[in-house]
């Protein structure tokens, strides 16, 4: 089975610190995806990677950026983080090919204070 | 710009009677569809999918239908039961050629299925 992990499940911070939430698979999966989820909204993607060190934007990457060191890592930064950044965040992996299904992790629920 | 759209935040029905669940489209791109369900405090769990080379796809009690003349797909589950209760997500996909979509995933913005016992 393949095991996306979020390092937090919940996690508090204050307007202006820079965050760090991190994701890890164990599928040896190209491709990883950040995506945020609210209410009425659905899932929004913010950014993803398909290879190590390559990223590419999503839908609302503002106020975001990633990084992709080792394969099985992704991390999302919030640089300075506001409230309106305040959501549940999904990280995701999938194998590369056309109509691959996405895996998720459990989420980070993020409170922006 | 909702690419994806369930246009019912809700939907409630009796155990044992048919759950069916719409999401409507509106990019002609999009050639490849999923359904995805997710219960409070999980990640999304993929359902089952559709390529728009069919109009029907099957797996036990679910069935996906695709109507590509009316951008419109829908899920069904026959007999629901109580542990349906989740929110679903649709989602939608396009191959790009010499793009790169890398499986990026467009998805709607979800319905919360109620099976009462």
């Amino acid at each position: 089975d393949v095991k996306v992990t979020q390092s937090s499940r919940y996690l508090v911070k204050r307007t202006g610190e820079k965050v760090f939430l991190e994701c890890v698979q164990d599928m040896d999966h190209e491709n990883m995806f950040w995506y945020r989820q609210d209410p009425g909204l659905g899932l929004r993607l913010i950014y993803f990677s398909y290879d190590v060190k390559m990223k590419e934007k999503g839908d609302i990457p503002e106020g975001y950026s990633v990084s992709r060191e080792k394969k099985e890592r992704f991390s999302l930064i919030l640089e300075s983080a506001s409230t309106n950044q305040t959501s549940m965040y999904l990280c995701a992996s999938s194998i590369q090919g056309f109509g691959q299904p996405q895996h998720f992790g459990d989420g980070t629920r993020l409170s922006i204070l | 710009d909702q690419q994806v759209k369930q246009n019912s935040p809700s939907l409630s029905v009796q155990e044992g009677r048919i759950s069916i669940l719409n999401c409507d489209y509106t990019n002609s791109m999009f050639d490849y569809f999923l359904w995805y369900k997710k219960y409070p405090a999980e990640g999304p769990t993929f359902l089952i999918s559709i390529s728009s080379i069919k109009d029907k796809n099957e797996d036990g009690r679910f069935t996906v239908f695709l109507n590509k003349s009316a951008k419109h797909l829908s899920l069904h589950i026959v007999p629901s039961q109580p542990g349906d209760s989740a929110v679903y997500f649709c989602a939608a996909s396009a191959n790009l050629r010499g793009g790169t979509s890398y499986g990026k995933l467009t998805f709607g913005q979800g319905t919360i299925l109620t099976v009462h016992p």
